[in-house]
């Protein structure tokens, strides 16, 4: 079992809707949590951390934690034709910066 | 300030080659990281190196060594190159609770 999990979809969500993303890890002793954006043939780039549980906006996204459930998910409103790409969950699994990133999730909106 | 420079952009190896991947950050970073990404898979840590003169396993070493050879870098070797090590090859740097920046990648075909 990989350590941080993704559903590969593809995800297709109509334009303008709310894209939503998730993920599971294994490691309850994680500490700090990623969303990367990456457009095929380019490198990851960073959307969200988040550290604590509960939620985090910034702008169009949400990133949501529940370290309990061991589970993050990234919320994308007024999804846009841009917003089409792969997303990256990461996770420091402990405290010697050890990062893992699941397989990703390809979206596809729809215009 | 260049951020994560990756050499080179593009190789192609014959089985049973050797060849070295290098990467430099600016940044004054501490973390630095070697992933591999082939289709479907997301990005795999192969090694990573928390501080100067440190390094650990990830999740794939079989077939690669690494070097921290200073604080800016951090190499890549294959010894003995299969077709199996064909990938996208990402270089990463990370400061103290900050995000993860990635180089450009190398793109490795092992014919």
């Amino acid at each position: 079992q990989k350590e941080v999990e993704q559903n590969s979809g593809p995800l297709s969500v109509p334009e303008g809707a709310i894209a939503s993303l998730n993920c599971t890890y294994s490691d309850r002793g994680s500490q700090s949590f990623f969303w990367y954006r990456q457009y095929s043939g380019k490198s990851p780039e960073l959307i969200m951390s988040i550290y604590s549980n509960g939620d985090k906006e910034d702008g169009r996204f949400t990133a949501q934690l529940n370290k309990a459930s061991q589970y993050v998910s990234l919320l994308i409103r007024d999804s846009q034709p841009s917003d089409s790409a792969t997303y990256l969950c990461a996770v420091n699994m402990n405290r010697d910066d050890k990062i893992i990133f699941g397989k990703g999730t390809r979206l596809h909106i729809l215009p | 300030n260049a951020g994560v420079t990756q050499t080179p952009k593009f190789q192609v190896l014959k089985t049973g080659q050797s060849m070295t991947l290098q990467c430099a950050q600016d940044m004054n970073h501490n973390s630095m990281y070697w992933y591999r990404q082939d289709p479907g898979m997301g990005l795999r840590l192969i090694y990573y190196s928390a501080s100067e003169g440190t390094t650990d396993k990830g999740e794939v070493p079989n077939g690669y060594n690494v070097s921290r050879l200073n604080k800016r870098e951090f190499s890549l070797r294959l010894e003995s190159a299969a077709p199996s090590q064909t990938s996208v090859y990402f270089c990463a740097s990370r400061g103290r609770l900050e995000t993860q920046y990635f180089g450009p990648g190398t793109r490795l075909l092992v014919l």
